[in-house]
């Protein structure tokens, strides 16, 4: 079993849209939670940094943290088509690696 | 203040040639990341470097796989002997590893690397 699981997708959704992407972990010691975009054949972005549980609004984006369920979540609001890309989350207990979710492919039609 | 930056973008080598992958962190950053990412598949963690230092090897092959992060220079990632199944995007990252002991991880654009 992978230590984080990512909906796999794809999601197609129209402009406008709210899109809502989600992860779940089992190693209860990540403290620190990322969201990355990736566009095709390009390096992961940072969105999203997250420490501990909560929530952390930055303009359309929203993410969400529970640690008490294991469960991330990101949310993006009025989705515009530039924001068709690959979702990364990523989890990390502090000592610099990180662990990656497979990854979220989403669309957003015009 | 410029990015990660990797070179070469593309490699193509037959297999049992060497792959030499580059990595320049961003500047005022000391700790460097390879990932690898297969295709449709996230990143996998390899290696995480300090200068002159290999803090944790974990993700690394133990066999034709090496990395280095000198004093002076980008990181290299060393593959030896290449297989086609080393075909793949190599990501660098780079943290400056504040106080808070962050992991905020900044990417560069991948080397792709291609085995015939």
């Amino acid at each position: 079993q992978k230590e984080v699981e990512q909906d796999p997708g794809p999601l197609s959704v129209p402009e406008g849209a709210i899109v809502s992407l989600n992860c779940t972990y089992s190693n209860s010691a990540f403290q620190y939670f990322m969201w990355y975009r990736q566009y095709s054949r390009k390096g992961p972005e940072l969105l999203m940094y997250t420490y501990s549980s909560g929530n952390k609004e930055d303009g359309r984006f929203t993410a969400q943290v529970d640690k008490s369920s294991k469960y991330i979540s990101l949310f993006i609001r009025d989705s515009q088509p530039s924001d068709s890309a690959t979702y990364l989350c990523a989890m990390s207990e502090g000592s610099g690696k990180s662990t990656f979710g497979d990854g979220t492919t989403l669309t957003v039609k015009p | 203040n410029a990015g990660v930056m990797q070179n070469p973008r593309h490699l193509v080598r037959r297999r049992g040639q060497e792959a030499r992958l580059r990595c320049s962190p961003m500047k005022g950053h000391s700790h460097v990341y390879w990932y690898r990412q297969l295709p449709e598949e996230g990143l996998k963690f390899m290696v995480y470097l300090q200068k002159e230092n290999i803090i944790d090897e974990s993700g690394m092959p133990k066999e034709r796989f090496s990395a280095e992060f000198p004093k002076e220079g980008p990181s290299i990632l060393r593959i030896q002997q290449v297989v086609r199944g080393d075909s793949a995007a190599y990501f660098c990252a780079s943290s400056p590893r504040d106080r808070g002991g962050t992991d905020t991880q900044y990417f560069g654009p991948g080397t792709r690397l291609t085995v015939l």
